[in-house]
C-alpha cells in the first residue's frame, strides 16, 4: 500500500528553527508538495520538489531524497504565525496526491 | 471575486437523505477535486475531474456522485448520507497535475445523524 509518514505533533519556540520530517512510500513518484492548513482553514500550498536537493524560498526550504523517500519541511526565524498543521503529499504514478496526516506545529513564546 | 468557493460552508442532515456539496472556481483551472479531511487521516481524494464531462474515482468514492457540465462548477452529492460520511470536505483546483499546485475552497463541514 501507499504511506506517508511525519510526526504528529511538534513544539518550538518563536525565533528558532524547527525540522519536520515525511518518509513515504508510494507507487512512483511524480513530486511532493507540502502544504500548510491553519486550524478551521484550507490548505495553502508552501513548496514543490520533483528533483533532489533543497528548494528554498525565504524562511521555509524543503529538501528531498528520492533513494531513501523521505523529505523535510525546514522553518526558520520562527513566528507565532506558523502555528499550523504541515501536510506532506506525494503525487504517485496516477498524479494522485497521498496525502500524510499533517503535523501540527506548536510555537511557544 | 476570483477563487475557489464552497457552499454549504456548514451543513446538519439526517442518514438517507441526499445532500449535494457545491463548489465553483473562476480561474478556469481543467482539474478539480473533491477531499475528505478526517481526524487523524491525511486528506483522501473522493472524484477528480480533468475537464468538463470528464471525471474519474480517487481513493474513496463509494457513496459519492459528481458531476460536471461546465468548467467552473464541480458538485458533490452524496446519494444517501451514512454517519461515516461525516466530515470536512474540500474542493480544489490545479491548472494541471504534475508540479501543478492546487488551490483549495474554504471547506464544508458536514455532519450527518
Amino acid at each position: 500500500g501507499q504511506n506517508i509518514d511525519q510526526p504528529t505533533e511538534m513544539t518550538a519556540t518563536e525565533g528558532a528553527i524547527v525540522q519536520i520530517n515525511c518518509t513515504y512510500q508510494t507507487s512512483g513518484f511524480n513530486g511532493l508538495f507540502w502544504y500548510q492548513q491553519h486550524a478551521g482553514e484550507a490548505p495553502t500550498f508552501l513548496s514543490y520538489n520533483v528533483l533532489d536537493g533543497l528548494e528554498e524560498k525565504g524562511r521555509f526550504s524543503s529538501f528531498l531524497s528520492r533513494s531513501k523517500g523521505y523529505s523535510y519541511l525546514l522553518l526558520k526565524e520562527l513566528q507565532m504565525k506558523d502555528s499550523a498543521s504541515y501536510l506532506c503529499a506525494v503525487m504517485d504514478s496516477n498524479y494522485q496526491l497521498i496525502w500524510g496526516a499533517g503535523t501540527k506545529l506548536i510555537i511557544k513564546p | 471575486d476570483a477563487g475557489i468557493t464552497q457552499s454549504p460552508r456548514y451543513k446538519i442532515t439526517e442518514t438517507g437523505r441526499q445532500v449535494t456539496l457545491m463548489c465553483h472556481q473562476t480561474w478556469s483551472h481543467s482539474y478539480m477535486f473533491w477531499y475528505r479531511q478526517d481526524l487523524g487521516h491525511g486528506l483522501r481524494l473522493i472524484y477528480y475531474s480533468a475537464a468538463a464531462d470528464i471525471t474519474d474515482k480517487g481513493e474513496v468514492p463509494d457513496g459519492y456522485v459528481v458531476s460536471r457540465s461546465k468548467t467552473e462548477n464541480f458538485p458533490l452529492t452524496l446519494e444517501s448520507a451514512t454517519r461515516s460520511q461525516t466530515s470536512v470536505y474540500f474542493c480544489a483546483s490545479s491548472e494541471g497535475l504534475a508540479a501543478y499546485e492546487q488551490y483549495f475552497g474554504p471547506g464544508t463541514r458536514l455532519t450527518v445523524t
